[in-house]
C-alpha cells in the first residue's frame, strides 16, 4: 500500500470549513483513498473515499488531485463534534475485507 | 442492529494472566479484524478473519491467539499477558468487497 502523509495538527474555527491534506505520492493506479476519524476513546469511524473522481457524502467532500498524488477532505461547516484525529489511507479494494493500515493522522480541532 | 460490540469495556490484569477479549457483530459481515492502539499512535492490526473457519496474521500477532467457529463471534485471547500488551483494542468487521469497515466501542486493558 502507498505511504500518506499527513499534518500532524490543525485548528479550525467552528462554522468554517475544514481542508485537511494528504499526500500519496506513490499511489498507483487501483489504490482507493479512504478517509477515517476517530473521535476521542472512541473506534475508527468511516467518512467517504475516492479513486479518481471528486466525491461528497452528507458528511465531507473529497477532492482527489488530477495526478492522484494527494487529496484534501473538506468538512464544509465544522462543529466541535468534529473535533478528532482524521486518517488518510491508500488501499487496495480487496474483495476479503480491508486491512488498513493507520498512521498517526491528523488531529483537527474545531474551535469555538 | 446492535452493529459491532465488544466486552468487556475495561480489564486489568496481572502480567501472566489469560483472559479473553469478546467481539461480535450481527450484520452478517464475513471479515472481521482485531487491532490495537497506543497512545498517540494509530491502529495495528493483530489478527483478521475473511470467514468462519479461517483466520490469519496481521502486523502484530506475537501473543494473541485467534478462532473463528461462527460468523458473528471473533474472540481474541491473551494466554500470557504482559505488560506490553497494555493498550485499547478494537475489533472491526465488514461485508465482503465493501469499502467499508465497521468499528466496535474499544476494550481498554491495563497489564500490571
Amino acid at each position: 500500500d502507498a505511504k500518506t502523509t499527513q499534518p500532524t495538527s490543525m485548528d479550525c474555527a467552528e462554522g468554517r470549513a475544514a481542508n485537511l491534506p494528504c499526500n500519496h505520492s506513490t499511489i498507483s493506479g487501483n489504490e482507493y483513498v479512504y478517509w477515517y476519524r476517530q473521535i476521542h476513546s472512541q473506534g475508527p469511524q468511516y467518512i467517504i473515499h475516492g479513486l479518481k473522481n471528486n466525491e461528497t457524502n452528507e458528511m465531507a467532500s473529497l477532492i482527489i488531485t488530477e495526478d492522484r498524488k494527494s487529496s484534501t477532505l473538506i468538512l464544509p461547516h465544522a462543529t466541535l463534534r468534529d473535533t478528532a484525529v482524521y486518517y488518510c489511507i491508500v488501499r487496495v479494494l480487496h474483495n476479503y475485507g480491508q486491512n488498513f493500515v493507520f498512521g498517526p493522522g491528523t488531529r483537527l480541532s474545531v474551535l469555538p | 442492529n446492535a452493529g459491532v460490540t465488544q466486552t468487556p469495556k475495561f480489564q486489568v490484569l496481572k502480567t501472566g494472566q489469560s483472559m479473553t477479549l469478546q467481539c461480535a457483530q450481527d450484520m452478517n459481515h464475513e471479515y472481521m479484524s482485531w487491532y490495537r492502539q497506543d497512545p498517540g499512535m494509530g491502529l495495528r492490526l493483530i489478527h483478521y478473519s475473511v470467514g468462519a473457519g479461517i483466520t490469519d496474521q496481521g502486523e502484530v500477532p506475537n501473543g494473541y491467539n485467534v478462532s473463528r467457529s461462527t460468523t458473528e463471534d471473533f474472540p481474541l485471547r491473551l494466554l500470557s499477558a504482559a505488560p506490553s500488551q497494555t493498550s485499547v483494542y478494537f475489533c472491526a468487521s465488514s461485508k465482503q468487497g465493501s469499502e467499508t469497515q465497521y468499528f466496535g466501542p474499544g476494550t481498554r486493558l491495563l497489564v500490571l
